[in-house]
């Protein structure tokens, strides 16, 4: 059974410092990794898509990376801003199509 | 484009009432539909799956049941609410069975059982 963790739990930062959110995963056959992010008593909003043959990918500030060896996710936030903050979850689909989240990182970017 | 809602977006029930909360999807044909409920403190646990019209999995045994009627609608169900049935429940869609493919989440019912 996939099991996911996020490191930290909760993570509190002034405006304008780069930043990594952690996620580790036990089962490395895997379809793929994302990166959603939630605000508030929202639903969830996808930010990044790994495939399993794939080490990374980018999208405007934002940075992940997929070691599957490891069993390790990191998510890199550039420049962070009031706006990034939310809580960030981590998901593996395995076979099936079926996601498993990790616990998630609330995040809070201090002006 | 793709539009998913759900209702209602708060509910408030005491225990041993029935329940009902419905999705529904637009702009696409025969998605993939699920069900999820984050609790207080605890992470994203996904509770039923739906490939098709009538054809439903459960992921956890639980006090509530789902349906879909119709391609594009999906119900959670129960008859005697519980107060661990508490939570935020997620419905969610995708198309694809592939490695490229997400899931889009509608926003949410915050429910609350007293």
């Amino acid at each position: 059974k996939q099991e996911v963790t996020q490191i930290p739990a909760a993570l509190s930062v002034p405006e304008g410092e780069n930043l990594v959110l952690n996620c580790s995963f036990t089962d490395s056959a895997i379809y793929n990794l994302q990166w959603f992010r939630q605000d508030p008593g929202k639903g969830l909003t996808s930010l990044l898509l790994i495939q399993s043959s794939q080490r990374e990918q980018t999208s405007g500030r934002l940075n992940a990376s997929l070691d599957k060896s490891s069993g390790r996710s990191t998510l890199y936030i550039a420049a962070s801003q009031p706006g990034d903050s939310a809580t960030y979850l981590c998901a593996l689909m395995n076979a099936g199509n079926m996601l498993t989240f990790g616990g998630g990182t609330r995040l809070m970017v201090k002006p | 484009s793709q539009t998913i809602h759900q209702w209602p977006a708060t509910l408030v029930q005491p225990v041993g009432s029935p329940l009902s909360l419905e999705c529904t999807v637009e702009g696409t044909s025969n998605p993939n539909l699920y069900w999820y409920r984050q609790a207080a403190g605890r992470g994203l646990q996904l509770l039923f799956y739906s490939v098709g019209i009538g054809q439903i999995s459960s992921e956890v045994p639980q006090n509530l049941s789902a349906s879909r009627p119709q391609d594009r609608q999906f119900i959670l169900s129960s008859k005697k609410l519980l107060l661990s049935d508490s939570g935020f429940y997620l419905c969610a869609w995708s198309v694809l069975w592939s490695s490229t493919d997400t899931q889009y989440f509608g926003p949410g019912t915050r429910l609350t059982v007293l």
